[in-house]
C-alpha cells in the first residue's frame, strides 16, 4: 500500500537548521509530486513547497523563500525538507503529502514534530 | 497570497446536512477548478476528501460532495455522522497552494 513514513520528533534551538525525511513506498516515486505542509499547534495548514522527484525541481511559498530546501534521493524513494535559521514560531507539525498532480494532496505521512525552544 | 476564508465553525445534528463555504478570490477559487477538502481529526494527518471543486477519491463516501460558485466553493455533508466531527480546510491552487483558515464541524 502507499505509505509516506516520516523521521522522528526533533528539538532545536533558535537559529538551527533541521532536516526532515519523508520515505515514499507502494508505488512509482517519480510520477508523483511531494508537497510539504506544517501546522502549529492549534493553528491551520500552511503549505510551504513542492518538489518535483521525477527532475527534483522545486517551488517554495514566498514566505520561506530563502529558508526552505527540498531534495529527493530517487535511489530511496525519500524527499527531504531542511528549513534554516529556526524560531520559535517554526515549532510545527511537519507533513509531507503526495501530489497526483500540483494541485492537490491524496496521501498524508503522519507528520513530523519540529520544536524549537532555547 | 492571502489564505482562503471559512467559517471557524460549523454544527449539525445526526443526520442533517451541513456546507461549509471557502471563499477567494477571481484570481484562485473563481479562476480555477483547482479547490480541495481535506478532513482532519484531533492528532491525525489530513485526509482528502474533495479534489477539482467536486472529484471525489476513491474510499470517500457519497456523502460527501463539493461545488463551486463565483469565488466561493462549498463542501456539503449529508446524514450527518458521529465521525464526522472534525477539522475541514479548502485549498485552492494557481501556482502556489493556498489554504482556508479551517472549519471546526461539531456534530451535536
Amino acid at each position: 500500500q502507499v505509505q509516506l513514513v516520516q523521521s522522528g520528533a526533533e528539538v532545536k534551538k533558535p537559529g538551527a537548521s533541521v532536516k526532515v525525511s519523508c520515505k515514499a513506498s507502494g508505488y512509482t516515486f517519480t510520477s508523483y509530486y511531494m508537497h510539504w505542509v506544517r501546522q502549529a499547534p492549534g493553528q491551520g495548514l500552511e503549505w510551504m513547497g513542492i518538489i518535483n522527484p521525477s527532475g527534483g525541481s522545486t517551488s517554495y511559498a514566498q514566505k520561506f523563500q530563502g529558508r526552505v530546501t527540498m531534495t529527493r534521493d530517487t535511489s530511496t524513494s525519500t524527499v527531504y525538507m531542511e528549513l534554516s535559521s529556526l524560531r520559535s514560531e517554526d515549532t510545527a507539525v511537519y507533513y509531507c503529502a503526495r501530489g497526483p498532480l500540483r494541485n492537490y494532496m491524496d496521501v498524508w505521512g503522519k507528520g513530523t514534530t519540529v520544536t524549537v525552544s532555547s | 497570497q492571502s489564505a482562503l476564508t471559512q467559517p471557524a465553525s460549523v454544527s449539525g445534528s445526526p443526520g442533517q446536512s451541513i456546507t461549509i463555504s471557502c471563499t477567494g478570490t477571481s484570481s484562485d477559487v473563481g479562476g480555477y477548478n483547482y479547490v480541495s477538502w481535506y478532513q482532519q481529526h484531533p492528532g491525525k494527518a489530513p485526509k482528502l476528501m474533495i479534489y477539482d471543486v467536486s472529484k471525489r477519491p476513491s474510499g470517500v463516501s457519497n456523502r460527501f460532495s463539493g461545488s463551486k460558485s463565483g469565488n466561493t466553493a462549498s463542501l456539503t455533508i449529508s446524514g450527518l455522522q458521529a465521525e464526522d466531527e472534525a477539522d475541514y480546510y479548502c485549498s485552492s491552487y494557481t501556482s502556489i497552494v493556498v489554504f482556508g483558515g479551517g472549519t471546526k464541524l461539531t456534530v451535536l
